[in-house]
């Protein structure tokens, strides 16, 4: 069974503040995935990560693969209100396996108040 | 441009009813997927279907069924609903197994009493 344990779950900063939300397996993905989810919402994509040590910025946010693709962080700096929401990453299993499967972690709440 | 449409958005149900949750994509994507989510846990994929005439189980597949109606459809079924299955359920697609941006519907709301 893949997991993916993503920390911490909830997160209340002030504006400014910087922070960092973890993903963690002890499985191999071929990809990661991080999503961003308002309430009454679908999930929404932010990133894809395909290649161990990969890093992506999108504006304020930064996001990383381990180099052995089991890990994956997302850094925001400073937070602003417009960042609150349900964070989710996503891990596709790959190789010979590779069955189409995605699998998400248990989501990071982040509430940034002004 | 719809994208992946869900029906019903909301549903309260008794005990042991059954019902079909409909999902359809009009975007020719070749995989679709089941997930349900509840509070503290993310999103548990339930079901998904690769490609059109296939489908595989996910991590909570106990209680549900599907069905690959063609490329665009694919349907969630509870044959008898329990008070466990209540929980909001999204639906969603994507271009090919193995890579590219999962597109969510608006989710449906399920309440099992």
């Amino acid at each position: 069974t893949q997991l993916l344990e993503q920390s911490p779950q909830f997160l209340s900063i002030q504006e400014g503040e910087n922070l960092t939300v973890y993903c963690n397996s002890s499985s191999v993905f071929s990809s990661l995935q991080w999503y961003r989810q308002e309430p009454g919402e679908g999930p929404v994509l932010l990133v894809t990560v395909v290649t161990g040590g990969e890093v992506k910025k999108l504006k304020r946010l930064t996001f990383q693969f381990g180099d052995a693709r089991k890990d994956s962080s997302l850094h925001i700096t400073a937070a602003q209100p417009g960042d609150t929401g349900l964070y989710l990453c996503a891990g596709g299993i790959g190789g010979s396996s590779n069955t189409g499967k995605l699998i998400f972690g248990q989501g990071t709440t982040l509430q940034v108040k002004p | 441009n719809a994208g992946v449409t869900q029906t019903p958005k909301f549903q309260v149900l008794k005990t042991g009813q059954s019902m079909t949750l409909q999902c359809a994509q009009d975007m020719n994507h070749n995989s679709m997927y089941w997930y349900r989510q509840d509070p503290g846990m993310g999103l548990r994929l339930i079901y998904y279907s690769a490609s059109e005439g296939t489908t595989d189980k996910g991590e909570v597949p106990n209680g549900y069924n599907v069905s690959r109606l063609n490329k665009r459809e694919f349907s969630l079924r509870l044959e008898s609903a329990a008070p466990s299955q209540t929980s909001v359920y999204f639906c969603a697609s994507r271009q090919l197994k193995s890579v590219g941006e999962l597109f969510f519907g608006e989710g449906s709301r399920l309440t099992v009493l």
